[in-house]
């Protein structure tokens, strides 16, 4: 079968620095998403790997780890616009085909 | 680049009516369309898988003749809730991909609320 786990909530204050992981059991691997998701809208694209290592994008991060099925994203100077579902989905087939998804991290900034 | 728009935003509906939602892609073509489910704190399903120009997708316990799936175009796809229950209130979103990371982009979703 097809598994993603992620933490249910974290909790963080603004201006730390919070890492939201992800591991993954699927029957194949072809690319790792991150989307941010706030209350009743649709998510937003974050971040993509593909390949093992760290990509940086501004104030987010995301690092993937093939060999152990891990992912994690992280988030500098948290603000308290960050305050989100966060949603790890994984391509398992071809390009073109559908993710799966994660059910989500939901993060609360405080001040 | 890469919008997805999503039309109506929001609909409330009578038992036993049927809804047509459309997903647009704005500024890209996409051949591939997914669309997806969400239930309140719960994560995406996929219900299926849009190709223009021929026939949908379905991923199991979806049933094919109650959401139709029409993609006639290479920036249109639209569902249809047939016949729908008090059970099909949902949050509907549709995503479709591009070419390069083949990355998927999503419309900003659809409520739907049967009576």
């Amino acid at each position: 079968g097809q598994n993603i786990d992620q933490p249910t909530e974290m909790t963080a204050t603004e201006g730390a620095i919070v890492q939201i992981n992800c591991t993954y059991q699927t029957s194949g691997f072809n690319g790792l998403f991150w989307y941010q998701q706030h209350a009743g809208e649709a998510p937003t694209f974050l971040s993509y790997n593909v390949l093992d290592g760290l990509e940086e994008k501004g104030r987010f991060s995301s690092f993937l780890s093939r060999s152990k099925g891990y992912s994690y994203l992280l988030l500098k100077e948290l603000q308290m616009k960050d305050s989100a579902s966060y949603l790890c989905a994984v391509r398992p087939n071809q390009a073109g085909t559908a993710l799966i998804f994660g059910k989500g991290t939901t993060l609360s900034v405080s001040s | 680049g890469a919008v997805v728009s999503q039309h109506p935003s929001r609909v409330i509906c009578k038992s036993g009516t049927s809804v047509k939602i459309e997903c647009r892609s704005l500024d890209f073509q996409a051949t591939t369309m997914f669309w997806y489910r969400q239930f309140p704190k719960q994560s995406l399903m996929l219900m299926a898988t849009s190709n223009e120009g021929s026939k949908a997708t379905y991923e199991q316990g979806v049933e094919k003749d109650k959401f139709l799936i029409n993609h006639a175009s290479l920036t249109l796809s639209t569902l249809t809730v047939t016949s729908a229950h008090p059970e099909d209130s949902s949050f509907y979103i549709c995503s479709a991909r591009t070419g390069g990371t083949d990355t998927q982009y999503f419309g900003p979703g659809t409520r739907l609320t049967v009576l």
